[in-house]
């Protein structure tokens, strides 16, 4: 089974700075076909998840340009170029190659 | 717009079966895959499995041997029935829609319902 680890699991932010969440899969999450198998979402205070990035950089429609995903094979990076007070939440990755995995989740909170 | 609205019993004793229905309105079941995702209290979420309109399914490896997944075309609902219960399955369950890139033909939950507290006790 594909393990996948988030750091860091806690993650407090200044409005308008930068911030990164990583990604590690046990394996591999190249496809064939190239593309890496690799999702990030956010779930809000009291809300469901929502999808953020799918196939490890691609943006979501109606998803901010401030959310960028990057990475390949085992190592993956969410990046949020100038957080706003509304990116609060717990950001997920999930893994897709095999069968589907989500990680443990990372809880974003403003200083 | 699609919207998803899980339902089902909001208890559920040990051992017996936890049976859900997702309602998908405003949109049709076809031709899409539809999953199940459930986020026990306080924790992460963890993936059951999906299911294509036409009934082949995919199923979390840890949840395979309790777990059928099914779909009702005529009614626009698909459903999830896990045998066998325990305090571990106590959960938050939700209902999604996969949806895919072009070209791709890759699949990502594009579509969340609100999620439904399932209890597991006697």
């Amino acid at each position: 089974d594909i393990v996948v680890t988030q750091s860091p699991l806690s993650l407090p932010v200044t409005p308008g700075e930068p911030a990164s969440i990583s990604c590690r899969s046990s394996e591999s999450l190249v496809h064939i076909n190239g593309n890496n198998y690799l999702d990030w979402y956010l779930q809000k205070p009291g809300q469901s998840p929502q999808v953020l990035i799918y196939m490890g950089s691609n943006r979501a429609s109606g998803v901010p340009d401030r959310f960028s995903g990057s990475g390949s094979g085992t190592d993956f990076t969410l990046k949020i170029s100038r957080v706003e007070a509304e990116d609060v939440g717990i950001y997920y990755c999930m893994q897709t190659r095999q069968s589907r995995t989500f990680g443990q989740g990372t809880k974003v909170e403003i200083k | 717009q699609v919207q998803l609205q899980e339902s089902g019993p909001g208890l559920v004793k040990p051992s017996e079966t936890l049976s859900l229905t997702c309602t998908v309105s405003g949109g049709s079941i076809s031709p899409y895959y539809w999953s199940w995702v459930r986020q026990p209290p306080g924790k992460g979420l963890e993936w059951i499995g999906y299911i294509y309109y036409s009934g082949n399914t995919n199923y979390n490896p840890s949840l395979r041997s309790r777990l059928f997944l099914s779909v009702d075309t005529s009614k626009n609902q698909f459903s999830l029935s896990l045998t066998s219960v325990t305090a571990a399955d106590t959960a938050v369950y939700y209902c999604a829609r996969l949806s895919s890139s072009s070209p791709n033909y890759y699949y990502y939950i594009g579509v969340w319902g609100k999620g439904t507290s399932v209890t597991v006790s006697s």
